[in-house]
């Protein structure tokens, strides 16, 4: 069985001050690993996705995140936020038999002025 | 291309009624995937409907059920409402291991 762990639950961070939402997993098999945010009172968007290749992967709003096999990690980061990405962000994996996604429990960051 | 759209928005229901959900997936994707998003519990995936097909469902009681019709489109029926079916539902459609497009979500309220 697959899990996600995100050990932080709420993140606070100054405005243009760098990030990093921690991501964990467990998996007997080879993963696909996603982030997703989810701003208030909406949907779940996609914001980058690991599937194979690079293990850095860039995704929309200015976000990275790296994969590291012998980690079992997958860390999201981003070098200068502002306060629009205040939000909830998810971590997801999918063993790729097109089963479901397992998610973490969820990263609040919020940025302050 | 237009994203996953799910509808109503929100809906209210009364305690023992049914709650319909409904849920269109982008074109050209023919999994269909629900979740619920409770306050404090985080996501909790429901069903998987595969080409017609319920292909996996959660750890949720049978009062929780749905379709797939062959436009792909699908339904989500909770029947015997309780209080503790009030969530955010979100369907997501896909190409398996492509990740999920997920829709804006119906907030249900059962009081």
């Amino acid at each position: 069985a697959q899990s996600v762990t995100q050990l932080d639950s709420q993140v606070p961070v100054f405005e243009e001050a760098p990030v990093e939402l921690r991501c964990n997993y467990s998996s007997s098999v080879s993963v696909y690993l996603f982030w997703y945010v989810q701003y208030p009172n909406q949907g779940l968007q996609l914001l980058l996705k690991y599937l194979s290749g690079s293990t850095l992967v860039k995704g929309i709003n200015g976000f990275e995140a790296e994969f590291n096999k012998s980690q079992t990690s997958f860390h999201l980061r981003k070098p200068s936020v502002h306060i629009s990405d205040t939000a909830e962000y998810f971590c997801a994996v999918d063993t790729g038999g097109g089963n479901k996604l397992t998610f973490g429990t969820g990263t609040q960051l919020k940025v302050e002025l | 291309e237009a994203g996953v759209t799910q509808s109503p928005t929100h809906l209210i229901k009364t305690r023992g009624q049914q709650a319909t959900l409904r849920c269109s997936p982008i074109s050209g994707h023919t999994s269909v995937y629900w979740y619920q998003q409770a306050l404090g519990l985080g996501l909790q995936f429901l069903l998987w409907y595969d080409e017609g097909e319920e292909r996996n469902r959660g750890n949720f009681p049978p009062r929780f059920s749905g379709r797939q019709f062959p436009n792909y489109s699908s339904e989500l029926n909770v029947n015997a409402l309780e209080l503790e079916d009030s969530a955010l539902y979100l369907c997501a459609s896909s190409f398996p291991g492509y990740g999920y497009t997920f829709g804006s979500g119906t907030r249900l309220t059962v009081v």
